[in-house]
């Protein structure tokens, strides 16, 4: 499958623990997002890659949000200090570059802080 | 705040019926209307976008209607099939930027056999 991949699907955590979530995007695309999905609504945006660089970060990405891209491949999403309002749906998305390029969604990592 | 706006929030029709979603926008800088479809434990899947140049695209039983000086676009789902049931996200952006797109609440559509 060459999609895009996210790892874990599923994640328990208690409040205060620190989590990281993976995302492969699909190969040649150079463009990398993360969004985040509350139960009965639509994704929200939360931060940008093209290639290593992260060119937008929303308000939504408090300091305990950290996101990275290291080598323009894969990514990191690092909640550290985890709230019981971080429980969600994260989703990573790619694309090629150019604008109205499809974006396409991986399955998301679902987290929960107990 | 909301940038798109999604109605309704839920459908329930017959097997055969079409199920209208719509949408409206305010940003006037959005060029790029996608709509996507989700099911339970899912990523959303694209189904089909418009650029507001035409004023409608049909891909197979999917037709999206298209009204910019209304700010407002629609789905339409021809022939509704149970297996059509799932929620739809319609969503908007600038592709002039970094294309991070806005999304509406959703819509929940159930066909019934």
């Amino acid at each position: 499958d060459t999609g895009v991949s996210q790892d874990p699907r599923h994640k328990i955590t208690k409040r205060g623990q620190n989590v990281t979530f993976r995302c492969d995007p699909i190969s040649e695309h150079n463009r990398l997002y993360w969004y985040r999905q509350t139960l009965g609504q639509g994704p929200e945006f939360l931060t940008y890659f093209q290639n290593e660089a992260q060119l937008e970060k929303s308000r939504l990405l408090s300091d305990r949000f950290s996101a990275e891209r290291p080598k323009g491949s894969f990514s990191t999403l690092e909640i550290q200090r985890t709230e019981q309002g971080d429980s969600a749906m994260y989703l990573c998305a790619s694309s090629r570059e150019g604008g109205g390029e499809t974006q396409y969604f991986g399955p998301g990592t679902r987290l929960l802080v107990l | 705040q909301q940038q798109v706006k999604q109605s309704p929030q839920s459908l329930i029709v017959q097997k055969g019926g079409i199920p209208i979603i719509n949408c409206a926008y305010e940003n006037t800088a959005f060029d790029y209307f996608p709509w996507y479809q989700q099911f339970p434990g899912k990523g959303p899947a694209l189904l089909i976008a418009i650029r507001p140049d035409v004023s409608e695209k049909k891909e197979g039983r999917f037709t999206i209607s298209f009204n910019k000086s209304a700010k407002q676009f629609s789905l339409h789902i021809m022939d509704s099939q149970p297996g059509d049931s799932a929620t739809y996200f319609c969503a908007a952006s600038t592709t002039g930027g970094n294309n991070r797109l806005a999304f509406g609440k959703g819509n929940q559509v159930v066909v019934i056999p």
